[in-house]
This record gives structure tokens, C-alpha cells and sequence, in this order.
């Protein structure tokens, strides 16, 4: 059973413009979120996270929104970078010191 | 300060076999995981390993353990390969416990034949 989804396999956007990634989760324990990006043959990197307390978190570029009700979180990135194309995977904990990570969405920037 | 090293980048073995990988985490960090990573599965938790004692495990079979020495380099190992072992293993490590981001490592590519 998968907890954590990321029901887009992949996404294209134009440089410049709006990426917007998205993540659903059906544990309702969850309390703690993060965003990971990864690129081919390199270990994925952090890029921001939030808590189940806050519904937004900002970091330059990036941000995430976070909708307790809906059990929903998104990733915006604005504006979009050739070099953000990469995969990016949410991942969800609670508490219990480990994560649940999505499935990942492969984002691509076109120049 | 160097990152999460993973040791070796790739390895092919074959069905029945076994194989130990290593994992030398940030200098300090007390907490390490692996994962496994496949396509369209994402990353699945393995174990967690902290001051040398397993504190959580995902649902893998038993063939998959792991250790943690008391310089917390960390290896795991897969007895009896499948098939379906071929992935790509991801160590991770955190200073301590908790709800802190993880700093993976470039994996190991592990195929089995």
C-alpha cells in the first residue's frame, strides 16, 4: 500500500514559468514533510521541507504548500531553471524516524 | 567536510549469491539508513541503523540485514540474491535521530543475473 504518491510520472515545462509538483499521502499520523531532488547516478539532495504546523514554506525559489485536510502537498518552483530538471521526490514521516518516500515525478525545463 | 560516501558504485553478481555493501557516513553523523531505490517503486525503506543498534526496519525479507560499526560506517547485505533484488541501494545519514533531512549518498547499482 502505497502511502505516499505522486500520481505524475512526469512533467514539462517551459524556462521561466511555473513547475508545480504535487504529493498525496493517506496516513493522517503524517506530521513532517520533505522534498528531494535527485539527478542520474548521484544520491538525492534536500531542498526544503515543512511540518504538519505550517501550511507554507518558502526557500528562494521554492515552495511548498501543505493542505492537511485534502492530505496533499505541493512543490512550487518559480521561476523554472533547465538545470531544476531532475526527479523530485516527497517523502513523509511520523515521527517514527523514518520516511515514506513517493515515487518521484521527473521534471523537465525546456529552454 | 566530505558527504555520504557508498562503496561500491556498481556490482553485478549472480542468483544465490550474496553481497555486502558499505556505507561511510558525514563525520559526525550518528544515524544511518538505507533504501532501495527501483523503477516506479520510489524509494523503499530498508533499516535504520543508530549507536550500532537497528532501530527500524521496513518490510524487506530477512535476507536483507545490515550493521553499524562504532565509527557509524554502516553495511548491508543481501544473502541468497533474487532477481528482484537489482536496484539501486542508497545509504543515508543524520546527526542524530529524529525528524532531520537526510544526506544520501550516490548509491550502489547492484544487478543480479
Amino acid at each position: 500500500d502505497q502511502q505516499v504518491k505522486q500520481n505524475s510520472p512526469s512533467l514539462s515545462v517551459q524556462e521561466g514559468r511555473i513547475s508545480i509538483l504535487n504529493c498525496d499521502y493517506t496516513n493522517s499520523m503524517f506530521d513532517y514533510f520533505l522534498w528531494y531532488k535527485k539527478y542520474p547516478a548521484e544520491g538525492p539532495t534536500f531542498l526544503i521541507s515543512i511540518s504538519s504546523i505550517k501550511d507554507k514554506n518558502e526557500d528562494g525559489r521554492f515552495t511548498v504548500f501543505l493542505n492537511k485536510s485534502a492530505k496533499h502537498l505541493s512543490l512550487h518552483i518559480v521561476p523554472s531553471q533547465p538545470g531544476d530538471s531532475a526527479v523530485y521526490f516527497c517523502a513523509a514521516s511520523e515521527g517514527t524516524y523514518k520516511y515514506i518516500f513517493g515515487t518521484g515525478t521527473r521534471l523537465k525545463v525546456l529552454a | 567536510k566530505a558527504g555520504v560516501t557508498q562503496t561500491p558504485r556498481y556490482l553485478i553478481k549472480t542468483r544465490g549469491q550474496q553481497v555486502t555493501l558499505s556505507c561511510s557516513p558525514i563525520s559526525g553523523h550518528r544515524s544511518v539508513s538505507w533504501y532501495q531505490q527501483t523503477p516506479g517503486q520510489g524509494l523503499q525503506f530498508l533499516f535504520e541503523y543508530f549507536s550500532e543498534t537497528q532501530r527500524n526496519k521496513g518490510n524487506f525479507p530477512g535476507r536483507f540485514s545490515g550493521r553499524q560499526f562504532s565509527n557509524s560506517r554502516s553495511e548491508m547485505n543481501v544473502s541468497t540474491l533474487e532477481l528482484g533484488d537489482s536496484a539501486l541501494y542508497l545509504c543515508a545519514s543524520s546527526l542524530n535521530r529524529g525528524l532531520e533531512k537526510l544526506f544520501f549518498g550516490s548509491g550502489t547499482q547492484l544487478s543480479v543475473l
